[in-house]
């Protein structure tokens, strides 16, 4: 059974710092995997998508990396700022488009 | 705007008294999906849908029915809606195929007092 981990479940940083969240599963016959983010009041909103034959995907300050064979993924932020605060969530989908999260990172960027 | 909008946003409602929560999507996407959120569990999927009237169990269905009678609705019903069934409910549809990006609805927050 497919399980998705997400360390540290908490983390707090000062502006303009980089940083990095990380993602692990057990199961490496993934399809893809996902990164959300999760604002209170306004749902999940996808960041990222990485194909299982990628190793990354770019958007903006946001960097994901995948490492199938070892059941890892990290996101990168760059730069963070007070705004990027929430809770991040990564999630592996299989055959059936059923998507399995980790519990989530919550973010919080001090001004 | 493409958009997955559920209603109500906001529901305190009593045991047994029956319930539904909509969603409906304007994106054409034919999956959509039901998933609960709670605190320590993160989120797990209910019911899933692959196209109009083809539904189907995820890994936690009990206590819940769908329907998918046309491809941009999707509503989730709790016919006897007990204590357990508190959570935060998010629907959510995409395209179908293995790389496709999901979008969720703002969710649901259900409380069965």
């Amino acid at each position: 059974k497919q399980e998705v981990t997400q360390i540290p479940a908490a983390l707090s940083v000062p502006e303009g710092e980089n940083l990095v969240l990380n993602c692990s599963f057990t199961d490496s016959a993934i399809y893809n995997l996902q990164w959300f983010r999760q604002d209170p009041g306004k749902g999940l909103t996808s960041l990222l998508l990485i194909q299982s034959s990628q190793r990354e995907q770019t958007s903006g300050r946001l960097n994901a990396s995948l490492d199938k064979s070892s059941g890892r993924s990290t996101l990168y932020i760059a730069a963070s700022q007070p705004g990027d605060s929430a809770t991040y969530l990564c999630a592996v989908s299989g055959a059936t488009n059923k998507l399995i999260f980790g519990t989530g990172t919550l973010l919080a960027v001090q001004p | 705007e493409a958009q997955v909008t559920q209603n109500p946003r906001y529901l305190i409602t009593v045991t047994g008294k029956k319930l539904t929560v909509t969603c409906s999507q304007n994106m054409n996407h034919e999956y959509m999906s039901w998933y609960r959120q709670d605190p320590g569990l993160g989120l797990r999927q209910i019911y899933y849908s692959m196209n109009v009237e083809v539904t189907d169990k995820g890994d936690v269905p009990e206590g819940y029915k769908v329907s998918r009678k046309e491809k941009r609705n999707f509503p989730l019903i709790l016919e006897s809606p007990s204590p357990n069934q508190t959570s935060l409910y998010f629907c959510a549809s995409s395209l179908p195929g293995v790389n496709t990006e999901a979008f969720f609805g703002q969710g649901t927050r259900l409380t069965v007092v």
